[in-house]
């Protein structure tokens, strides 16, 4: 079946620390996403990538960090430099190509980091 | 200004009445529009994607006005489980990929 995978669901991590977030796809879509959303709040864009080696920062970016190595896997490190990292994370994936309109994001089911 | 906005809500309605929400956006070079529904701590998934002639699914419309810049989703005779968060997204200025949501309205359905 295809679809994108985000590991791990629940994530317990120390302040200070880094962490890197998963997140695979296999519909061979160009762009990923990563969205943090906080209780009660919409979603935040991160980082986003159009293209593999490519991406942009998004409206949140400070304290976070991505790569796009492979078409197929976009990870998102939350550094100890983002001041409150504790959220839900998201990660989506939509057909694009240059000169194209983007079609519908598909999302994971997300990542719960919880720093303490 | 946020690139995209909606009214959080809470919409509290009963079964069976019709109920709208409307998004806008301040870029009018945006090109693509979706509605997404949201559960409880689960991930959006994708309700309508937003033509510029207007779609309709069942008992839910959606529509775009570029003139006005916003996109709005009508849902009719309202069910128990339509009880959710209700979140637009749009991909500004053309060909840069990026897709920004809105803070989600929230529709309560009450019995």
């Amino acid at each position: 079946d295809g679809g994108i995978t985000q590991s791990p669901k629940y994530l317990f991590r120390k302040e200070g620390q880094n962490v890197t977030l998963s997140c695979e796809q296999n519909l061979n879509h160009d762009a990923m996403y990563w969205y943090r959303q906080d209780p009660g709040q919409g979603l935040r864009l991160i980082y986003y990538s159009q293209i593999v080696n490519d991406f942009q920062k998004g409206d949140i970016a400070e304290g976070y960090s991505v790569s796009r190595e492979k078409k197929e896997s976009f990870p998102l490190t939350v550094t100890s430099a983002q001041k409150n990292p504790t959220a839900f994370y998201l990660c989506a994936s939509s057909i694009f190509g240059r000169g194209l309109m983007n079609t519908e994001a598909f999302f994971g089911q997300g990542t719960r980091l919880t720093v303490v | 200004r946020k690139e995209v906005e909606q009214d959080p809500g809470p919409f509290n309605v009963p079964e069976g009445a019709t109920v709208a929400f409307n998004c806008t956006y301040s870029n009018s070079a945006s090109q693509s529009f979706f509605w997404y529904r949201q559960d409880c701590r689960k991930e959006p998934k994708l309700l309508m994607s937003v033509y510029s002639s207007g779609n309709e699914d069942g008992r839910f419309t959606a529509q775009l006005n570029r003139a006005s810049q916003y996109i709005s989703l009508l849902i009719r005779d309202s069910k128990l489980s339509d009880s959710a968060t209700y979140l637009c997204a749009v991909n500004l200025v053309g060909n840069t990929g990026k897709l920004i949501f809105g803070q989600g309205t929230t529709l309560q359905v009450k019995p």
